[in-house]
């Protein structure tokens, strides 16, 4: 299986960071990887997907990169509604494998 | 708008099973891949598996976690997919998401979630 390792666990931020967050693949995946937003209580949204392509109605503020086994997501200004666990999946293998998360709380 | 809704979760013995229904709505559910991803209480997501299209031959596949003790299947005419969970564990105790998976290959539409909790 291909074992995605997402860093940092936890990120304290302040409203306007620009904030990066990593995925590294255990085996190269091209670009097949996407990017989800969740919030407490409520199932993860798709924010970008093909590594760098965001998805219709996403803020253009997040963007995403990488290809082969880095990738990273930016979020250039860090806004209130943007706390949240962000999570990376590849869906170049089965199983379709996600990272472990990464909590985005207010500094 | 497209609407996926998850029914059927609740308390269920160690050992025993349940079935998990995601009605769909607002889109050609016939069309579509459909996914199941669960999360553990406080955990990560994980891919549990997917079913294909007919033009696919309704193929599956699974997360090794699931193998052998869950099937997911669907019902094109009803717009309803399925996951028959069998042999449960504690370990099995999460949140199930149904997912249509859009034709680009990525998981776009998630329902609310479903609670499965294994205990005694």
């Amino acid at each position: 299986d291909i074992q995605v390792t997402q860093s940092p666990f936890f990120l304290s931020a302040s409203v306007g960071d620009r904030v990066t967050i990593t995925c590294r693949a255990s085996q190269v995946i091209g670009t097949s990887l996407a990017w989800y937003q969740q919030k407490p209580g409520k199932a993860p949204k798709l924010l970008i997907y093909a590594a760098s392509t965001l998805q219709s109605g996403a803020p253009s503020r997040f963007s995403g990169s990488g290809s082969g086994t880095e990738f990273t997501l930016t979020i250039s200004s860090l806004q209130p509604e943007d706390f949240a666990t962000y999570f990376c999946q590849q869906l170049s293998t089965y199983p379709l494998t996600f990272g472990g998360g990464t909590k985005v709380e207010i500094k | 708008e497209v609407q996926l809704v998850e029914s059927g979760g609740g308390l269920v013995q160690p050992g025993g099973s349940l079935r998990l229904t995601c009605a769909a709505s607002g889109f050609t559910f016939s069309d579509h891949f459909m996914d199941w991803v669960r999360q553990a209480p406080g955990e990560g997501l994980e891919w549990i598996g997917r079913i294909r299209n007919k033009g696919d031959s309704y193929s599956t596949e699974y997360a090794a976690s699931v193998k052998g003790r869950f099937t997911i299947s669907r019902d094109d005419s009803q717009n309803s997919l399925y996951l028959q969970m069998s042999s449960l564990k504690a370990e099995d105790t999460a949140v199930y998401y149904c997912i249509r998976r859009d034709n680009n290959g990525y998981l776009n539409y998630w329902g609310q979630g479903t609670l499965v909790t294994v205990s005694s």
